[in-house]
């Protein structure tokens, strides 16, 4: 079984600031990370995903994350947030060969401010 | 390339009534997914289909919730009867195929369910 924590609920910045939003997963068998991003009444859009070979993953938005095994994290960052970034950020995992079923952390809510 | 499509988009029910939700997947996509988000929290697993064969369902409340996929394309999802804890945006999601959990999954917009 696998599982997600999200360590912040809420992460307020101000425009033009780098941004970390931090997630640990649990799992008895290797794992795919995912982060999604939500906005405000719309579905999850993909923002970048680690499946094996480099631990530096890049992603859409200029957002990048790191896969650590050692410490079991999957840490989002952004060297300068915009306005547009506010939204809900989900981690997520999925067992390899476990048909694809996501597990997500319970979301960190980015709040970008001018 | 159309999206996942979802209707309706809200819904809003007294408890002990019935609702059903629709799914239309990405073209092609054998693999099909219903989650339900519960506000504050992340996405939770319903219902997982293969084409129209259920792959996983175990987090379904089968004295409540069934879904089903005719010809493995669209999808319903349907509560009877509903309760107040069933307050919760629907979002189905799909993919190409689950090869082990290396595809993305891309979602719908969801439907939000209040039930008072």
């Amino acid at each position: 079984a696998q599982s997600v924590t999200q360590l912040d609920s809420q992460v307020p910045v101000f425009e033009e600031a780098p941004v970390e939003l931090r997630c640990n997963y649990s799992s008895s068998v290797s794992v795919y990370l995912f982060w999604y991003v939500q906005y405000p009444n719309q579905g999850l859009q993909l923002l970048l995903k680690y499946l094996s070979g480099s631990t530096l993953v890049k992603g859409i938005n200029g957002f990048e994350a790191e896969f650590n095994k050692s410490q079991t994290s999957f840490h989002l960052r952004k060297p300068s947030v915009h306005i547009s970034d506010t939204a809900e950020y989900f981690c997520a995992v999925s067992g390899q060969n476990q048909g694809g079923k996501l597990i997500f952390g319970q979301g960190t809510e980015l709040s970008v401010k001018p | 390339e159309a999206g996942v499509a979802q209707s309706p988009r809200y819904k809003i029910i007294e408890k002990r009534q019935s609702v059903a939700f629709w799914c239309n997947p990405i073209s092609g996509h054998a693999t099909l997914y219903w989650y339900q988000q519960i506000l504050g929290q992340g996405p939770k697993l319903l219902i997982q289909f293969q084409n129209n064969g259920v792959v996983d369902d175990s987090q379904l409340p089968k004295d409540r919730f069934s879904a089903e996929r005719l010809k493995g394309v669209d999808s319903t999802l349907k509560i009877q009867p509903a309760k107040l804890e069933d307050s919760a945006v629907y979002l189905c999601a799909s993919s190409l195929r689950s090869l082990g959990g290396r595809t993305e999954a891309f979602f719908g917009q969801g439907t939000r369910l209040t039930v008072v």
